[in-house]
């Protein structure tokens, strides 16, 4: 079974660009969670969606980002125009259940975008 | 708005004693707490929970405390293995809550 996976691994984009994050949950996962991490930071919320739905955006920033999930393929977080201060590494994490339910969220292991 | 604090940036320990990192919180309405182990290059890896219900988790070398009056969780490795060094991070969710809130994470090193 394999595990969340998340591609590219490694991102670099001039700023103004656009950054297309890619995250395929595990099998049988409908919960998908987007987290970023600045450097010396700990993970930060960004999104929360479920098929083809996005249940929770509370920490999304409110210009240049957005996510969905679609019925089929995986999740994507888009970030148009970027900015040096969008460099980060990003993590998707997803579960078979909501995590409030106290099931485990499992991580992939990140993409690393660079803006240049 | 740190909401959870893990206030040592790095912890040394020599292989077979005991590693105790530290976790504050300041949001009360917290319900469910979990450490996070993560590697280099890697994502976050699960290692333990506890419910507010509970003062105390235990799973093999790991145990993690919570002292909810004082708004404190620790999480013990013992003995300390030096595949135990990583970044160790303490996150916190509200009852029903659909996000997992981070510390900034320790370094923890296992000298053997």
């Amino acid at each position: 079974n394999a595990g969340v996976m998340q591609n590219p691994r490694h991102l670099v984009r001039r700023r103004g660009q656009e950054a297309r994050l890619r995250c395929s949950p595990m099998k049988g996962h409908s919960h998908v969670y987007w987290y970023r991490q600045l450097p010396e930071e700990g993970l930060k919320f960004m999104v929360y969606l479920q098929k083809e739905n996005i249940i929770d955006e509370s920490g999304m920033p409110k210009e240049r980002f957005s996510a969905e999930f679609p019925k089929e393929g995986p999740s994507i977080l888009r970030i148009q125009q970027v900015v040096r201060g969008d460099s980060a590494a990003y993590f998707c994490a997803s579960s078979p259940l909501p995590i409030w339910l106290n099931t485990e969220a499992f991580f992939g292991q990140g993409t690393r975008l660079t803006v240049v | 708005d740190q909401q959870v604090k893990q206030n040592s940036p790095s912890l040394s320990v020599q292989e077979g004693r005991i590693s105790i990192l530290n976790c504050d919180y300041t949001n009360s309405m917290f319900d469910y707490f979990l450490w996070y182990k993560k590697y280099p290059a890697e994502g976050p890896t699960f290692l333990i929970s506890i419910s507010s219900i509970k003062d105390k988790n235990e799973d093999g070398r790991f145990t993690v405390f919570l002292n909810k009056s004082a708004k404190h969780l620790s999480l013990h490795i013992v003995p300390s293995q030096p595949g135990d060094s990583a970044v160790y991070f303490c996150a916190a969710r509200m009852e029903y809550g659909n996000k997992l809130v981070f510390g900034a994470g320790t370094i923890l090193r296992v000298k053997s």
